[in-house]
């Protein structure tokens, strides 16, 4: 069965460092997307960056990569020079390719708080 | 370029009644998807509308229903509210496609309360 895993409940990181949000996932399909999503308080669920499965090179955009590593199954995001702003639930999520413009499958959230 | 808008932002409701949840999609986008995220939780998937028809479901009770209207505006509508109902609903929208990298914006949420 589809999963994500994040095993983190809470991460603290110190303003403009850079801090990793680890994600698991678990599919028999060779063909998925992966994605991040912020949640700040207010709800809205934000897209920062997408992973194709068959990507070759890590995705990146701005301060936000993602760390694919495929034969693990991981998909960390990796935040650098942390900003106040940062500070939010962050979600990874899957889709299964034959789901074209389909359900996305969330983890539970990570909630990184980034002190001054 | 307006985004992914959703009303009412609040509503309260009792046991038993009946809710309707607005969603406007961005701008260009033909798709819509509901989920709901309970206190704590990720979203779970409830439906998927496209072309005016429910594409996908997830594993809710049929008490969910939902509409797409020609304009690609959507309703969500929950009947005989539980308490359990009570949830961040989020709605989403993208332009069908055959990239993988369609991808799902969100507006701003309705948080319901069933008491």
């Amino acid at each position: 069965a589809q999963k994500i895993t994040q095993t983190q409940p809470g991460m603290f990181v110190q303003e403009k460092e850079a801090v990793t949000l680890d994600c698991t996932y678990d599919t028999s399909d060779q063909s998925y997307g992966l994605f991040w999503y912020k949640q700040p308080s207010s709800g809205e669920m934000i897209f920062l960056i997408y992973q194709g499965s068959y990507d070759e090179q890590n995705a990146t955009e701005g301060r936000y990569s993602l760390n694919f590593q495929k034969a693990r199954k991981s998909a960390n995001l990796v935040i650098s020079a942390s900003q106040l702003g940062d500070s939010a639930m962050y979600f990874c999520a899957m889709r299964e390719v034959y789901n074209q413009g389909g359900k996305l499958i969330f983890g539970q959230g990570t909630e990184l708080s980034v002190k001054p | 370029d307006a985004g992914v808008t959703q009303s009412p932002t609040h509503l309260i409701k009792t046991r038993g009644q009946q809710v309707t949840l607005r969603c406007s999609p961005k701008s260009g986008h033909d798709t819509v998807s509901w989920y709901q995220q309970a206190l704590g939780q990720g979203p779970q998937f409830i439906f998927q509308y496209y072309e005016e028809e429910e594409r996908q479901r997830g594993n809710f009770p049929d008490r969910f229903s939902g509409h797409q209207f020609p304009n690609y505006s959507s309703e969500l509508n929950v009947n005989a509210l539980l308490l359990g109902d009570s949830a961040l609903y989020l709605c989403a929208s993208s332009l069908q496609g055959e990239r993988m990298t369609d991808t799902q914006y969100f507006g701003p949420g309705t948080r319901l309360t069933v008491l």
